[in-house]
Order: structure tokens, then C-alpha cells, then sequence
């Protein structure tokens, strides 16, 4: 079945680093790729999404490819700020088949240190 | 445009009893999802509606239930709660169930 390895957490950064999050999936079909953020007591936020192979989503800052040749889904940014300190999740949906699901990693915690 | 929204968004039952979560979908939206979101197990699919049909179902028991009326408004039931069951319940909604799924705030459950 479908699943979403990300990197474990947490991850400890100071403000104005460069942030990766590590996601990788397996998939049949061609999964459209989703990272969704968590603040504390609060639901899911879409923070970016990719719908096929090679395309790139962005938003606030944070970027990451969709590259169906090493299934990953990296989640990237270039300087990160106190406010990013959040839960991140890689997910995915079988948009080819008929599940209606999402499909998640476990998260990955990041702090960010003034 | 108003997101999606969950009631209550926050409970405290008994073992035994049972519970009934609500939630409006993004005007439009005729896709509901539920997930459940436990630090344990992470976040599992419980059941997808779509015009008042489940489509799909997750790996848990049939003490977990669902509906969807016809404004595209879903409820979960949990009967015969067990400690087990504390955890934040997500609904999330979309157009078809195949597009992006955006979420509510969630319902946070305790089972004492």
C-alpha cells in the first residue's frame, strides 16, 4: 500500500538557517504530494502541493519538488523564523485511483531559536 | 469564504459512552474525510462521504461510524468509548475527494 517516510524529529534550528524536511513515498499509480503544517492545538494547514513529476510547489517562503525518480518530496527553506515553529507533515493522495485518502508521514517537530 | 468548520472542539466522556463529532464542509465542498491524530499512531484515515455515500474506509473498528447528509455536513459516532479513543479528530473537505483536502481545527476527545 501507499506510504511516507519523513525524517524523525525534532529538528533545532536558529532563526535565519536553512531548513530541509526529508519525505519520501511509495505509491502506486501518481500521487499528488502535500505538505501540511500543524501549530500547536490547531488543525492542518495546506503549506504546498505538487500534482505531477517535476513540478515544484511554493508558499511563504518554502518550497519543494516533486522528483518521481527518487520519489521524494523535500521540504525546503532558506531562512527560517520563530513563526515556522510548527509540526510539519508530508502526505500523499492517489489521485489516479480511487482511495479518497490522504496518506501521511509522522511528522517532523521544528523549533526555531531567536 | 468560510473554512471548514467542527463542533464541539473539545470533549470529555467516560468509558462506555458513546460520542457524535459534527462537521461543515467549505461551501461547495462535497467531500468529507475524517481522520483520527494520536501521538502514538500518528494520523489514520477513518472514512470518506461523498453526496451521502461512503466511499472509503480506514482500518478501525465498527465502533466507528459515519454520515453525510444531504448540505454535504458530516457526523462520526464512536460508540462503547475505550481510553484508546482520546485523541484529535480532523475532518477535512474537497470538491471531489480527489483534489486538495483542507481541514478543520479539529475535535480533541478525552476518554477518561
Amino acid at each position: 500500500g501507499d506510504s511516507v517516510t519523513q525524517m524523525e524529529g525534532p529538528v533545532t534550528l536558529s532563526e535565519e538557517a536553512f531548513l530541509t524536511i526529508n519525505c519520501t513515498y511509495t505509491a502506486t499509480g501518481y500521487p499528488s504530494l502535500f505538505w501540511y503544517v500543524q501549530y500547536p492545538g490547531e488543525g492542518l494547514q495546506l503549506l504546498l502541493k505538487a500534482t505531477k513529476a517535476d513540478d515544484k510547489g511554493s508558499n511563504k517562503g518554502f518550497e519543494a519538488t516533486y522528483r518521481k525518480e527518487t520519489t521524494s518530496f523535500h521540504l525546503e527553506k532558506g531562512s527560517v523564523q520563530v513563526s515556522d515553529s510548527a509540526v510539519y507533515f508530508c502526505a500523499l493522495s492517489d489521485s489516479g485511483g480511487s482511495n479518497y485518502k490522504l496518506t501521511f508521514g509522522k511528522g517532523t517537530l521544528l523549533t526555531v531559536n531567536p | 469564504k468560510a473554512g471548514v468548520t467542527q463542533t464541539p472542539r473539545y470533549l470529555i466522556k467516560t468509558r462506555g459512552q458513546q460520542v457524535t463529532l459534527s462537521c461543515s464542509p467549505i461551501s461547495g465542498h462535497r467531500s468529507v474525510s475524517w481522520y483520527q491524530q494520536t501521538p502514538g499512531q500518528g494520523l489514520q484515515f477513518l472514512f470518506e462521504y461523498f453526496s451521502e455515500t461512503q466511499r472509503n474506509k480506514g482500518n478501525f473498528p465498527g465502533r466507528f461510524s459515519g454520515r453525510q447528509f444531504s448540505n454535504s455536513r458530516s457526523e462520526m459516532n464512536v460508540s462503547t468509548l475505550e481510553l484508546g479513543d482520546s485523541a484529535l479528530y480532523l475532518c477535512a473537505s474537497s470538491f471531489s475527494g480527489t483534489e486538495t483536502q483542507y481541514f478543520g481545527p479539529g475535535t480533541r476527545l478525552l476518554v477518561l
